[in-house]
C-alpha cells in the first residue's frame, strides 16, 4: 500500500529559482495539508485542503501556493525560493469522522528535503 | 494565539527506563490531541485522546489526556532502543464553535528521544 507519496525525495535550488512539489494520496481522503519541519520547531502547517477544489492557509503560507489537482493530488509550488524555505516538507491526508465531526489521525508522506542556496 | 508546548525537548535514557513525555495546550475549539513518533521520515500515529482520563494502551506505550488542566502525557515503560526518536504532540482544533468547521493540527516542537543499550 503506497499511502502517501511525495516527489522529489530530495532538491537543491538557487535562490529565485521556481519549484513545484508533488503529493498524491491513495486512500480516498478528502483532506490534504502541507507542512514544513525546522529544527526545533515541530511541524507547521503551510496550506490544507478540506476537500477537492478548497484550499487555505496555515500559519506559515507566504511565499508559497498550492493547487488541489483533484482528490488524490495536492501539489506545493514555490514561485521564487528563499533560503529561508531551506527545509524538509510533509504532505499529510486524512478523513473526518462524520457523525462525530472529528478528524481522522493524519497519514504522512516520508518528506521532500529541500536545500536553497 | 494557539499554543502546544512539549517537555522535556530532549531526553537520554538507558534500555528498560520509564519514561515521561509531557505536553499542554492553550487552542480555541479543542476537537482531540494526536502523539506521533518520528523516526527517520514520516510521523507515523501513536494515540488520539478525545476524552479526559481514559488512558488509551498500546503495548509499552500509553497516552492519557487532563482537558481540565490543558495537558496529556505519553508514557513508555521497558524503554528499548528501537524507542528512540522525536514524539510529537500535536491538537486539533477549529477556528469556530460550530461543528461543521473543520479542523487543523497544531504540533508542539517534539521531544527527542534518545535510548542508550
Amino acid at each position: 500500500n503506497a499511502g502517501v507519496t511525495q516527489t522529489p525525495k530530495f532538491q537543491v535550488l538557487k535562490t529565485g529559482q521556481s519549484m513545484t512539489l508533488q503529493c498524491a494520496q491513495d486512500m480516498n481522503h478528502n483532506s490534504m495539508y502541507w507542512y514544513r519541519q525546522d529544527p526545533g520547531m515541530g511541524l507547521r502547517l503551510i496550506y490544507y485542503s478540506a476537500s477537492e477544489g478548497t484550499t487555505d492557509k496555515g500559519e506559515v503560507p507566504n511565499g508559497y501556493n498550492v493547487s488541489r489537482l483533484n482528490k488524490r493530488e495536492f501539489s506545493l509550488r514555490l514561485e521564487s525560493a528563499a533560503p529561508s524555505q531551506t527545509s524538509v516538507y510533509f504532505c499529510a491526508s486524512s478523513d473526518r469522522d462524520r457523525v462525530f465531526l472529528v478528524n481522522q489521525p493524519q497519514h504522512f508522506g516520508d518528506g521532500t528535503r529541500l536545500s536553497i542556496l | 494565539e494557539d499554543k502546544v508546548v512539549q517537555s522535556p525537548l530532549s531526553l537520554v535514557v538507558h534500555e528498560g527506563d520509564t519514561v515521561t513525555l509531557n505536553c499542554s495546550y492553550e487552542v480555541t475549539n479543542f476537537r482531540s490531541l494526536l502523539w506521533y513518533k518520528q523516526e527517520k521520515k514520516a510521523p507515523t500515529f501513536l494515540f488520539m485522546l478525545t476524552s479526559s482520563g481514559i488512558e488509551k494502551k498500546s503495548g509499552r506505550l500509553s497516552s492519557i489526556l487532563d482537558k481540565k488542566e490543558l495537558f496529556s502525557i505519553l508514557n513508555i515503560t521497558a524503554t528499548q532502543t528501537g524507542d528512540s526518536a522525536i514524539y510529537l504532540c500535536a491538537v486539533d482544533h477549529a477556528p469556530s464553535a460550530g461543528g461543521t468547521s473543520y479542523g487543523k493540527l497544531t504540533f508542539g516542537q517534539g521531544t527527542i528521544l534518545t535510548v542508550h543499550p
